[in-house]
């Protein structure tokens, strides 16, 4: 089955500092997603990305799917951007996890 | 628009009980799914449906079954409940196969099972 690696595993950051986390895929897929789980459990879909680049107010995410990776890119990071972020990549019904990157900003 | 539902939010279960937790979508998507996630964990397919009248297993279906009721609702029923079954269990829906959009999570269901 598809593997998904996500890196780093954990990120401990300033408020206002930028960063980059990293999802790397074993196989061509047609469907990527990124979420952001926050500290309550919800599950927060960020970016449907399966190629190409996308923005959305501080963050971004660019897919190269010929070379299986994406990233997101969080900018002047808040205190609300803790939790944990998720890539889930996937062809047809068969929708993988990441074990996720567990960002925490500090005040 | 309400997205995905889940009820209950929270359930406390005794080994051998048995419980249904439901799922329902307002957005008219043809696909369902249940997941589970265990602590630190990524999220795991249980089963899926990929339309009306279709269910098929995921990663992780024993001890468990499911049902669609019609295109808005999608059931995870546990027979015999036991404690490697405490979990967070997620619903989602999507328009299809991936292809034409992503994913919609529900909030989750806490579950413990003692």
């Amino acid at each position: 089955g598809i593997q998904v690696e996500q890196s780093p595993p954990d990120l401990i950051l300033q408020e206002g500092a930028n960063s980059t986390l990293r999802c790397n895929f074993s196989d061509s897929v047609n469907n990527l997603q990124w979420f952001h789980q926050n500290p309550w459990g919800q599950l927060i879909n960020l970016f449907y990305i399966p190629s190409g680049t996308k923005q959305n107010g501080r963050l971004s995410a660019t897919t190269v799917a010929t070379e299986r990776y994406s990233l997101l890119y969080i900018s002047s990071s808040q205190t609300t951007d803790s939790g944990v972020y998720f890539c889930a990549v996937g062809i047809g019904q068969n929708f993988v996890f990441g074990p996720g990157t567990r960002l925490s900003v500090l005040p | 628009n309400a997205g995905v539902t889940q009820t209950p939010k929270f359930q406390v279960l005794k080994t051998g009980q048995s419980m249904t937790l439901q799922c329902a979508q307002d957005m008219n998507h043809n696909s369902m799914y249940w997941y589970r996630q265990d602590p630190g964990m990524g999220l795991r397919l249980i089963y899926y449906s990929a339309s009306e009248g279709t269910t098929d297993k995921g990663e992780v279906p024993n001890g468990y079954n499911v049902s669609r009721l019609n295109k808005r609702e999608f059931s995870l029923r546990l027979e015999s409940a036991a404690p490697s079954q405490t979990s967070v269990y997620f619903c989602a829906s999507s328009v299809g196969t991936g292809v034409l959009g992503g994913y919609t999570f529900g909030s989750g269901t806490r579950l413990t099972v003692v």
